[in-house]
């Protein structure tokens, strides 16, 4: 199982980005998978879901901004993240679900910075 | 939804035991038994080390256990080890709302 993530990099206050998750080892379409982000030097936060059957969650603190997708053709998922603010910057992981809610595999990580 | 609440640091010896607290509320940690603890070392990646409150992924130690009363999830660790020196977060599931929480993290130093 490998987790891959791509598209981070720094952007205005007010811009967009695209995160991918590139999964291998496994098929995506079986699982819930999920962005968790963390800002340099404190804890984990989680993002945004979607499940298997397509359905899509967001935390509070991104609703509206941020959209989760997937290509299971592709074997991919992706975060679309627009209006982005100062205060999402962080580090995003990628992950996948495992038993009983818990992230049993996590890519390495894409850092997004958001700075003028 | 605020941050489920563990201390800020931990410290034991090498071979003592350590317990890590983690409180939540009746919407989250009482009333889901889908606590997860994470293992972090520095600019690594989060491991799972113990799910569903209490079960260990193969891979996990068996120095590490979880348990849960009430509104609190608690992390142990036996036998304390240069390596379990990290940052450990736990995590639970609040519903399908707001679907997952996060603890703010216990650094843990092994002295």
């Amino acid at each position: 199982v490998q987790l891959v993530e791509s598209g981070g990099g720094l952007v205005q206050p007010g811009g967009s980005l695209r995160l991918s998750c590139a999964a291998s080892g496994f098929t995506l379409g079986s699982y819930d998978m999920h962005w968790v982000r963390q800002g340099t030097g404190k804890g984990l936060e989680w993002v945004s879901a979607i499940g298997e059957t397509g359905t899509t969650y967001y935390a509070d603190s991104v609703k509206g901004r941020f959209t989760i997708s997937r290509e299971i053709a592709k074997n991919s998922f992706y975060l679309q993240m627009n209006s982005l603010r100062a205060e999402d910057t962080a580090v995003y992981f990628c992950s996948r679900e495992g038993y009983a809610e818990s992230f049993d595999y996590w890519g390495q990580g894409t850092l997004v910075t958001v700075s003028s | 939804q605020s941050a489920l609440t563990q201390p800020a640091s931990v410290s034991g010896s090498p071979g003592q035991s350590i317990t890590i607290s983690c409180t939540g509320t009746s919407n989250d940690v009482g009333s889901y038994n889908l606590v997860s603890w994470y293992q972090q070392h520095p600019g690594k990646v989060p491991k799972l080390m113990i799910y569903e409150v209490n079960k260990r992924p193969s891979g996990a130690s068996n120095r590490f256990s979880g348990s849960k009363s009430g509104n609190t999830a608690s992390l142990t660790i036996s036998g304390l080890q240069a390596e379990d020196e990290a940052d450990y977060y736990c995590c639970s599931y609040v519903g399908n709302r707001d679907f997952i929480i996060f603890g703010g993290g216990t650094k843990l130093t092994v002295l």
